[in-house]
């Protein structure tokens, strides 16, 4: 199964480019990267997902390596409602379907 | 508005005793999933069900049971065999069984021993 890896914990300037890293070099030809934020005791939200290309969305730009073990997700410029904790999650698919393991995240603090 | 509700927000149980958590979802998505949380801990898989009648052990479905009957509804039993059921609960959906669907979440049930 892939795996990922990321940093327990991250700071940030508001206003400034947060750039969080993450790791997956077990990670299958056809399986995607998803990131999620998580803000305290609520569910995770969606932030953007991709296969080999770089993504953007209005929330944030998805840079994946050219060798897909690695990624890093870019919030542009950071505010103080960004502070959550961030996940790296790739997909893993069986006979009975797609699981979705999260690992323990980027706890990012954003701070004035 | 379409989302996923998770019921109820807090819920205690006593010792021994089974509890069931509700999740609903409006979306139409196909697959339903369910994930503990620990205080500062990442989400652990515990069940997932891609289409309705069938649903799929995750990593720690040991003291749990769920149901799928109806496509909208996906409830978890927590039994009195999980011996330590204090947790965050989470509840997701997504639309498809490929690898490109993303997950909805609910806002999630806090459960408490008494």
């Amino acid at each position: 199964d892939a795996k990922t890896t990321q940093p327990p914990s991250m700071d940030c300037a508001e206003g400034r480019a947060a750039n969080l890293p993450c790791n997956h070099s077990t990670i299958s030809g056809n399986e995607y990267v998803y990131w999620y934020r998580q803000i305290h005791s609520q569910g995770p939200q969606y932030i953007i997902h991709g296969l080999k290309n770089n993504e953007t969305n209005e929330m944030a730009s998805l840079i994946i390596t050219e060798d897909r073990k690695s990624s890093t997700l870019i919030l542009p410029h950071a505010t103080l409602r960004d502070t959550a904790v961030y996940y790296c999650i790739v997909r893993v698919a069986t006979n009975a379907g797609n699981m979705l393991t999260f690992g323990g995240g980027t706890r990012l603090m954003v701070k004035p | 508005d379409g989302g996923i509700t998770q019921s109820p927000k807090y819920l205690f149980r006593k010792e021994g005793q089974n509890v069931t958590l509700s999740c609903e979802q409006n979306l139409n998505h196909d697959a339903m999933y369910w994930y503990r949380q620990d205080p500062g801990q990442g989400l652990r898989l515990i069940y997932y069900s891609q289409i309705v009648n069938d649903f799929q052990k995750g990593d720690i479905a040991e003291g749990y049971s769920v149901s799928r009957e109806k496509k909208e509804s996906f409830p978890l039993t927590v039994t009195s065999a999980q011996k330590n059921p204090t947790a965050f609960y989470l509840c997701a959906s997504s639309a498809a069984r490929g690898r490109r669907e993303k997950l909805f979440f609910g806002s999630g049930t806090q459960l408490s021993v008494l």
